[in-house]
């Protein structure tokens, strides 16, 4: 168990809605990461905060966005949803901003949009 | 922009057999550090092991060791007397010390597969 949630684990959704993962970090992580892994595809950087506030902008389309809050949890919205969003989204945490130390990957919300 | 490339899509190997997994990677930054994550059916990410770009040294972790070749840049993963639980994705990652963000720069994976 890596210390980090996400939910829901599953989430089937119809073309046009908007969805919200949620992801609570490791205890004492500021730091959340968002990545998206379509099939057969490596993981794709999303977004990046650190304790609320973002730092780091990768691959994000204009119709998905993300928050940290006061208590460190972190929400992804998608919205528009199209076929393509499909996809296992992982939430990662580590803690301070240390290069060395690991992200610790939560075990994901499998999307399906149809 | 840093890329990451692992040129073998799926990899077999008998159990109690050695295998080597490969990447590379680019970039200009001479500081940096490198990770393997496996990713089993049940999707989980687990850190599998992890090189400082500024130790020459290899990172080993049991049955797993790397093999660090900086001006190659590349970055290759040997796990030994492979167990069937071993059978997975893995993944090779890479993490900028510069540019403001810490995340992690994945490439596109190998699957392995352990034959009893």
């Amino acid at each position: 168990d890596s210390g980090v949630t996400q939910t829901p684990k599953h989430l089937i959704t119809a073309t046009g809605q908007r969805v919200t993962l949620r992801c609570s970090p490791r205890s004492g992580d500021l730091s959340v990461y968002w990545y998206q892994q379509s099939l057969d595809q490596g993981l794709q950087f999303l977004i990046q905060y650190y304790n609320g506030e973002e730092r780091a902008k990768g691959n994000i389309l204009e119709r998905f966005s993300a928050q940290q809050f006061p208590d460190l949890h972190s929400e992804l919205n998608l919205s528009s949803l199209e076929l393509g969003d499909s996809a296992l989204y992982f939430c990662a945490s580590s803690p301070l901003l240390s290069y060395n130390s690991p992200l610790h990957f939560g075990n994901g919300t499998r999307l399906t949009v149809t | 922009a840093q890329t990451v490339t692992q040129s073998q899509p799926e990899m077999s190997v008998q159990e109690a057999e050695t295998v080597t997994l490969s990447c590379t990677y680019d970039t200009s930054e001479s500081d940096y550090y490198l990770f393997w994550y496996k990713q089993p059916p049940s999707r989980q990410m687990i850190l599998v092991i992890r090189q400082e770009a500024y130790k020459q040294q290899n990172a080993t972790e049991n049955r797993f060791s790397v093999n660090f070749q900086k001006a190659a840049k590349s970055f290759s993963l040997k796990i030994s007397d492979s167990q069937l639980g071993d059978a997975a994705m893995y993944f090779c990652a890479y993490r900028a010390t510069q540019g403001g963000s810490e995340k992690l720069v994945f490439g596109k994976g190998t699957k392995l597969t352990v034959n009893p």
